[in-house]
């Protein structure tokens, strides 16, 4: 079955720190890959997104994350968070032959200290 | 990005009753999507919803007990049947955006007792 790991579940962070957090699933035919994050309070938004070519994809806040198909992972990525970065991310896949339902990792809670 | 509201934001709900939550989405949308997320657990699709045919069920989730309408391009329901603690959870509605990402609603939060 197809998965999805975010090998963090709680993160602490002092502001201007750097940010990686982890995701690899399990699937080997072509993938979307997602980001979400869920901040204190508010709904679900989408961080950011790969289809395809460049392998670099940035998002809003200057997140970003990288596809790597030969580990399968596409971890998140911040130079230097901010408090405001304190939210939960959640990873999540589609698998392009199961049509559009998208599979999510456990979520990873980021705690960013002013 | 669709702006997607949900109601009620939040119930509680005695054991053996039903809920239906609603979700309105301000455009027209082709696909609808339904997912739970239980205390301490990610997001889990529970269906597909479409305009005009029979929602699509994931595995493990059957149309009794959590019947979906979805009258038009813009509004579907989801029922949540016979409830037990068991199901309580935040109900999500999604759409699909012009790629194939999801947008999502606020969620509703149910407490079965």
């Amino acid at each position: 079955a197809q998965s999805v790991s975010q090998h963090n579940h709680h993160v602490i962070l002092s502001e201007a720190a750097s940010l990686e957090l982890g995701c690899n699933y399990s699937y080997g035919g072509t993938v979307n890959l997602f980001w979400y994050v869920q901040y204190p309070g508010q709904h679900l938004q989408l961080l950011l997104k790969y289809f395809s070519g460049d392998p670099l994809v940035k998002g809003i806040k200057g997140f970003e994350a990288e596809f790597i198909k030969s580990k399968f992972s596409f971890n998140l990525r911040k130079p230097s968070v901010q408090w405001s970065d304190t939210a939960e991310y959640f990873c999540a896949v589609n698998a392009l032959q199961s049509s559009y339902k998208l599979i999510f990792g456990s979520g990873t809670r980021l705690l960013v200290r002013p | 990005s669709a702006v997607i509201s949900q109601k009620p934001s939040r119930d509680i709900c005695q054991r053996g009753t039903s809920l239906t939550i609603q979700c309105q989405v301000d455009s027209q949308v082709t696909m609808m999507f339904w997912y739970r997320q239980q205390p301490g657990q990610s997001l889990t699709l529970i269906a597909t919803a479409n305009q005009g045919s029979e929602a699509t069920y994931e595995s493990g989730f059957v149309i009794d007990k959590f019947p979906i309408s979805r009258p038009n391009l813009t509004f579907s329901t989801l029922t949540v049947s016979n409830m037990s603690p068991e199901d309580s959870s935040i109900y999500l509605c999604s759409v699909l955006g012009q790629g194939r990402e999801q947008y999502f609603g606020p969620g509703t939060r149910l407490t079965v007792t």
